[in-house]
């Protein structure tokens, strides 16, 4: 069974700083995502990462896939106010009948001014 | 483009009522509607995939004669919880995969908030 790992569960931060959330996942996988929900909303797509050594960077945000480890991370760079939300990684598994997304638990990212 | 909305956004009911939600992709079809449920301060849980015109699989432990999964048109599925109780209360959010788009693309409703008394 796919199992998807994410950590810290939750992050204060101040702003101006650097942090980084860990997402680590069982089994192969074929893609990773990685999203961002806000209090009471669905989710925004941030980024799609489909091969070892991806990387992508979208603003502060910055998200690499390493496949043989397993692990993914998004690094936050320079804090901002408005980067406070919920974050989750979700790793993509193609099944018999079709494909399928598994969440992590989340990241509730705060960030303090 | 790539809209998917959800009718209601909240909804109120007694414990043992039936409830419909409404996914629909506004400006695409899609074969495929995913059903998602999602606890306070929790993860997402993929509740069951639907297919235009074939039934639903569900995920393992979720009851399909509780979550009634209806996808009768390429721009329609709906999600009936039936005899409600309280611990059915949740956030559920769908999303659809474009007919025509990547096999991985996937977009989000806005989710529906139901709370059951």
């Amino acid at each position: 069974e796919l199992k998807v790992e994410q950590n810290p569960l939750f992050l204060s931060m101040q702003e101006g700083k650097n942090y980084t959330i860990y997402c680590n996942y069982s089994t192969t996988s074929d893609r990773l995502y990685w999203y961002r929900q806000d209090p009471g909303k669905s989710l925004e797509s941030l980024f799609v990462l489909l091969s070892n050594g991806a990387v992508k960077q979208e603003g502060r945000l910055m998200a690499s896939l390493d496949t043989k480890a397993r692990l993914s991370t998004l690094h936050i760079t320079a804090a901002v106010h408005d980067l406070s939300a919920t974050y989750f990684c979700a790793v993509g598994r193609l099944m018999e009948y079709g494909n399928k997304l598994v969440f992590g638990a989340g990241t509730i990212l705060r960030v303090k001014s | 483009g790539a809209v998917v909305s959800q009718h209601p956004s909240r909804v109120i009911c007694k414990s043992g009522t039936s409830v419909k939600i409404e996914c629909r992709s506004l400006d695409f079809q899609a074969t495929t509607m995913f059903w998602y449920r999602q606890f306070p301060k929790q993860s997402l849980m993929l509740m069951a995939t639907s297919n235009e015109g074939s039934k639903a699989t569900y995920e393992q432990g979720v009851e399909k004669d509780k979550f009634l999964i209806n996808h009768a048109s390429l721009t329609l599925s709906t999600l009936t919880v039936t005899s409600a109780h309280p611990e059915d209360s949740s956030f559920y959010i769908c999303s659809a995969r474009p007919t025509s788009g990547g096999a991985w693309t996937q977009y989000f409703g806005p989710g529906t908030r139901l709370t059951v008394l």
